[in-house]
């Protein structure tokens, strides 16, 4: 079992569209939690760290499930600059992370 | 967040040869990383870069391939020694500047070995 577990991709959905990504994690000592944005050819970018209340910014909300070690990102609204690769990752203590093969979104007009 | 830039951005090397990979950042950073990224691949983390120490690897990747410098708190250099194919990849350095674990990645140097 992968440390961290996303969602195959691609998804397909239509502007305006509203999809969500899981991500399940095997470390239950697990302490820091984030989505990256990585668009085609790029860098990865922090997108949003996840806290254990939740979190929102904008049309993002992150969500942590520590009991069922999940977490997951819903996009509202969907733009067609949000396609791109949405990475989950996993912080297990002392700057170690672990990254997820990503979940590749298609918005289409 | 911390200005990082690399160099090469990308390069194209011939087998057997080594290329060094530098990384830059604006501002004195408290962690550095290195990172491959193959075709279609997430990433993987190759080792830590610790200032005025040697670097700490991780499982599967050794000194002699992939010597990492650090000599200041603002950079850090990556060597791919004796290249094959199977290199042919981006790496990327990233940094964290505080105990969040929020890291930030340069734009990557995409190598290709014939």
């Amino acid at each position: 079992r992968k440390e961290v577990e996303q969602d195959p991709g691609p998804f397909n959905v239509p502007e305006g569209a509203t999809v969500a990504f899981n991500c399940t994690y095997s470390n239950s000592a697990s302490q820091s939690f984030f989505w990256y944005r990585q668009d085609c050819r790029k860098e990865p970018k922090l997108l949003m760290s996840v806290y254990s209340s939740g979190n929102e910014d904008g049309r993002f909300t992150a969500q942590l499930n520590r009991a069922s070690q999940y977490i997951s990102l819903l996009i509202r609204d969907s733009k067609l600059s949000d396609s791109a690769t949405y990475l989950c990752v996993v912080g297990t203590g002392g700057f170690k992370t672990i990254f997820g093969a990503g979940t590749r979104l298609f918005v289409k007009a | 967040s911390a200005v990082i830039s690399q160099k090469p951005s990308r390069d194209i090397c011939q087998r057997g040869t080594s290329l060094t990979i530098q990384c830059q950042v604006d501002s004195q950073v408290t962690m550095m990383f290195w990172y491959r990224q193959q075709p279609g691949q997430s990433l993987t983390l190759i080792a830590t870069a610790n200032q005025g120490s040697e670097a700490t690897y991780e499982s599967g990747f050794v000194i002699d391939k992939f010597p990492i410098s650090r000599p200041n708190l603002t950079f850090s250099t990556l060597t791919v020694s004796n290249m094959s194919p199977e290199d042919s990849s981006i790496y990327l350095c990233s940094v964290a500047t505080s105990s969040s674990n929020e890291q930030f990645f340069g734009p990557g140097t995409r190598l290709t070995v014939l």
